[in-house]
C-alpha cells in the first residue's frame, strides 16, 4: 500500500539559511499535519491543512510557513534557520471522512542546522 | 486541553520479561487512542489502537485497553524480544474531523539478551 512520502530524508543547511520540505500524501488523503521532534523529544505539532487550507495551528514559529497544493502535497518553507531547527520533520495524513482520528506518518526529513 | 502523560523511560527488561508502560490521558469528549512505535533512525509507526472505551488494541504481541474510568491505555507485552527495543509514544486525538494528535514524552524500552 503507498504510504506518505517525504523529501529529502536529510538536509543539511547553515544557519540563516532557507530549507523546504515536501510532503506526498496517501492518495484519497485530503488532510496534511507537520510534526517537528527535537533530539530527545516527543513530536510537536506545527500546523495542518484540510482541502488547500489552513486548518489548525500549533507550535509553529513566524519563520516558517507551509501550504498544500491542488494535488494535496504540501510543502513546508522554512527561513532564516537557527540551530534549534535542527530536528525530524514528520508529514502524516488522514482522510477527514475517518472515524479513528488514526494518522498516518512519513518517514520524516532529517534537518542539521550548522 | 487534550494531554497524554506517560512512564518516564529508559525502561530496562531483560529478554522475555513482561512489560508494561502506563499512559493516562487528559481529553474533552471521547478520544480515539494509541500507540506508535518508533525504533532507533526511523519514523513513527502505529502498533495499535483503540477508538471507544472498554476497546482493547492489539498487535505484535502488544496489548492496551481503553479504560475511560481511570482514562488511561497501559501497554503491555508478555515477554519482550531484543527487537521491541525502541521508543513507545501514547497518544491521542478526537474523532472529530481535522483532529491533531497529541503525544506523550515517550518511553524508551531497552531489552537486553
Amino acid at each position: 500500500a503507498a504510504g506518505v512520502i517525504q523529501s529529502p530524508r536529510h538536509l543539511i543547511k547553515e544557519k540563516r539559511e532557507t530549507a523546504t520540505l515536501k510532503c506526498y500524501p496517501i492518495p484519497r488523503h485530503d488532510t496534511v499535519y507537520w510534526y517537528q521532534q527535537g533530539p530527545g523529544q516527543d513530536p510537536q505539532f506545527l500546523i495542518s491543512f484540510y482541502e488547500k487550507m489552513q486548518s489548525d495551528k500549533g507550535s509553529i514559529p513566524d519563520r516558517f510557513s507551509a501550504q498544500q497544493f491542488s494535488d494535496y502535497h504540501s510543502e513546508l518553507n522554512m527561513s532564516s534557520l537557527e540551530l534549534g531547527d535542527s530536528a525530524l520533520y514528520f508529514c502524516a495524513s488522514s482522510p477527514l471522512a475517518s472515524n479513528t482520528g488514526e494518522l498516518f506518518f512519513g518517514e520524516g526529513s532529517r534537518l542539521t542546522v550548522l | 486541553g487534550n494531554s497524554v502523560t506517560q512512564m518516564e523511560g529508559p525502561v530496562t527488561l531483560s529478554e522475555e520479561a513482561f512489560l508494561t508502560i502506563n499512559c493516562t490521558y487528559t481529553a474533552t469528549g471521547y478520544p480515539s487512542l494509541f500507540w506508535y512505535v518508533q525504533y532507533p533512525g526511523e519514523g513513527l509507526q502505529l502498533l495499535l489502537k483503540a477508538t471507544k472505551a472498554d476497546d482493547k488494541g492489539s498487535n505484535k504481541g502488544f496489548e492496551a485497553t481503553y479504560r475511560k474510568e481511570t482514562t488511561s491505555f497501559h501497554l503491555e507485552k508478555g515477554s519482550v524480544q531484543v527487537s521491541d527495543s525502541a521508543v513507545y509514544f501514547c497518544a491521542l486525538t478526537s474523532n472529530s474531523g481535522y483532529s491533531t494528535l497529541t503525544f506523550g514524552k515517550g518511553t524508551m524500552l531497552l531489552v537486553s539478551p
